[in-house]
């Protein structure tokens, strides 16, 4: 099995952008894709990228994710931040093509 | 689009079995991986394991292997999560997500707040 390490925390002023990344310790990033997961304080979370860097409908294009191999990990890049984004982030892939990875997530605040 | 509701908040005793149900409107529930994923109360996620209605393919989180079922009714497009021998560790809310095979891209239902305690 693998470990996704995530910083604990970023912070950074609204209009300003902020990528947070997620590190795998073993085996490939590009091996299967990530998922990026946003919780909001008291609420579930919701998926605003998959695979590497699609996002749902109705996630705002200020969002976009990224994998970079020669560091073996994948980026979540926010730009323009606004007071909503602050929230908890998870990146999460999978093993053996089957069982989720998560990351231990990013606490993003909004200065 | 999919959407997952899921049943309401119990509080169990330690010893004591809980079953928590995700019901999908939407989109294909046969077709679908349904996952469950627990928080614990100022913590991360941790995926718990998953199913495959059209196939019944279930898959455990090795932590959870033994102690949890997770089945689905087709009839009824609802999966659920059953997990026995609770203890006061196993407070937390568990979500449910959905995704359509072959996309990463995951639907979340509404958490349910498990609480256990004597």
């Amino acid at each position: 099995n693998f470990v996704l390490t995530q910083p604990h925390s970023v912070s950074e002023s609204p209009g300003k952008t902020v990528t947070i990344s997620c590190t795998r310790s073993s085996g490939t990033i590009a091996s299967h894709y990530v998922q990026w997961f946003q919780q909001r304080p008291g609420s579930a979370p919701t998926t605003v990228i998959y695979d590497d860097t699609q996002r749902p409908s109705g996630v705002p294009a200020r969002f976009s994710g990224s994998i970079d191999r020669s560091s073996n990990s994948a980026s979540l890049t926010i730009s323009g931040l606004e007071t909503e984004d602050e929230a908890d982030y998870y990146c999460q892939s999978y093993h053996s093509g089957t069982y989720w990875v998560l990351g231990g997530g990013t606490k993003l605040t909004v200065l | 689009q999919v959407q997952l509701v899921q049943s309401g908040a119990e509080v169990k005793k330690p010893g004591s079995s809980v079953t928590v149900s995700c019901k999908a409107s939407g989109g294909s529930f046969r077709t679908s991986s349904i996952s469950w994923v627990r928080q614990a109360p100022g913590q991360g996620l941790e995926w718990m394991g998953d199913i495959i209605p059209i196939s019944s393919v279930v898959n455990y989180a090795q932590k959870f292997q033994g102690r949890v079922t997770i089945t689905a009714d087709e009839s009824t497009n609802t999966a659920n999560i059953e997990m026995r021998a609770l203890k006061s560790e196993d407070t937390a809310v568990i979500y449910c997500a959905s995704r359509a095979m072959g996309d990463g891209n995951s639907k979340w239902g509404q958490g349910t707040l498990v609480t256990v305690s004597s």
